[in-house]
Order: structure tokens, then sequence, then C-alpha cells
């Protein structure tokens, strides 16, 4: 399988624990996003990054969150002193534009699914 | 900014009826148009895509057309199957920008047999 892969599937948490996901995009892709999805919503944009370098964070995110993407292929999400309302699902997607005027698509990975408790 | 409208849900249909779930959206410059679909538990799976007005993408039976006049791609499927029940959302894409999408809230459809 060569899609986008998310691990864990499911992470259980005690509110102010730290928590970390992973995410492995489709291989020659170069950009990975992260996003965030509540019940009843679309996928809500938290962060970007095109190879290594993270180019645009949402104001989403707050100072608990970080992402990294330390060789330009997988990325994690860490989340920090975790509070009630970052139950959520987390979403990761990479998509890679090819020639000049091809259509970016984003490929999205199965999610994680955070509960804090 | 950009922003995408769908229509509220849910959609309830019965097995081989006609789907229309509308979609509107505004855009300051020419953005691609995308239809996604995801099943329960799951995340999101890209189900058509459009880049230019009046182009129509289609799979697995469903199409839409990029209207730029009426800014409209309605999803539409001639005959539904209890598979297709899941949430279906719309989304566009600045091409000349940093690419991140704009998704509207999303589309429950069931399909009863």
């Amino acid at each position: 399988d060569t899609g986008v892969s998310q691990d864990p599937r499911h992470k259980i948490t005690k509110r102010g624990q730290n928590v970390t996901f992973r995410c492995d995009p489709i291989s020659e892709h170069n950009r990975l996003y992260w996003y965030r999805q509540t019940l009843g919503q679309g996928p809500e944009f938290l962060t970007y990054f095109q190879n290594e370098a993270q180019l645009e964070k949402s104001r989403l995110l707050s100072d608990r969150f970080s992402a990294e993407r330390p060789k330009g292929s997988f990325s994690t999400l860490e989340i920090q002193r975790t509070e009630q309302g970052d139950s959520a699902m987390y979403l990761c997607a990479s998509s890679s534009r090819g020639s000049a005027g091809e259509t970016d698509t984003q490929y999205f990975g199965p999610g994680t699914r955070l509960t804090v408790l | 900014g950009d922003s995408v409208t769908q229509m509220e849900g849910p959609v309830t249909l019965s097995e081989e009826a006609c789907l229309t779930i509308n979609c509107t959206y505004t855009a300051t410059g020419y953005p691609s148009l995308f239809w996604y679909v995801q099943y329960p538990g799951e995340g999101l799976q890209l189900l058509l895509k459009a880049t230019k007005a009046d182009d129509k993408g289609s799979n697995k039976g469903f199409e839409a057309t990029y209207r730029k006049e009426t800014t409209s791609f309605h999803l539409e499927k001639g005959s539904v199957q209890v598979s297709d029940s899941a949430v279906y959302f719309c989304a566009l894409s600045d091409q000349g920008g940093s690419y991140i999408p704009t998704f509207g809230r999303g589309t429950s459809l069931i399909v009863h047999p």
C-alpha cells in the first residue's frame, strides 16, 4: 500500500499528558499537511510543510502544538499538556505538484482519533 | 477569504434514487474544486476534481461540473447504492497560492435498501 499512513489510529490520554502522532506521506510527495476534524465539521487546516520546511501555521495551532518533518519524509505532530478540547480526529495529507499548471491534489491518511479524558 | 457552502444534511434516499448535493463557493482567484468522501471512522478520499470552468469531474458514477457563472460545483449521481452512504465534502484550493484547501462542513448521505 503506497498511500498515506498514520500512527496510531486511536489514542486515549489523560488531560495534561503529551501525545505524539506520526504521518508517513506518499513517498514522492513533497508537501505534507496536518488538519484537525471535529464531529460534524470539515477538516481545519493546522500546518503544512514543503519538504522539511514548515511554511504555514494556522492560528488554530497554539503553542502547545508542534510539528516537525526533519528529513522531508515523515512528520510528527506533538500536543503538549493535552486538554479535553483537543479531542478530535487529526488528519494528515500529502501532495506533490508536478509540472507547471498541474493541480495540487491532496491525498489523506486514515487519521488519528484522539480522546482526552 | 475563500469559503465553501454545502447543503445541510443528512440527505436520506432510497437505493437507486437520484442524488444532488449542492455546493457553492467564494474565491478571489481561480480555484480548483474537489469532492471528497469520508466513510465512518476513516480519512477523506478524493472522489473527483475539476480545475477550470466547465470541466466535469467524474468517478464511480458521481459527476460534478465547475460552473464559474454560478460559482457552483454540485455533486450528482443518477442511481445511489447503500454503499454510497458516507459524508461528502466539497473543497476548493487556490492553485496560485499555498494550495491549502478550504472545506465545506460536509453533507451526510444515508441510503436505505
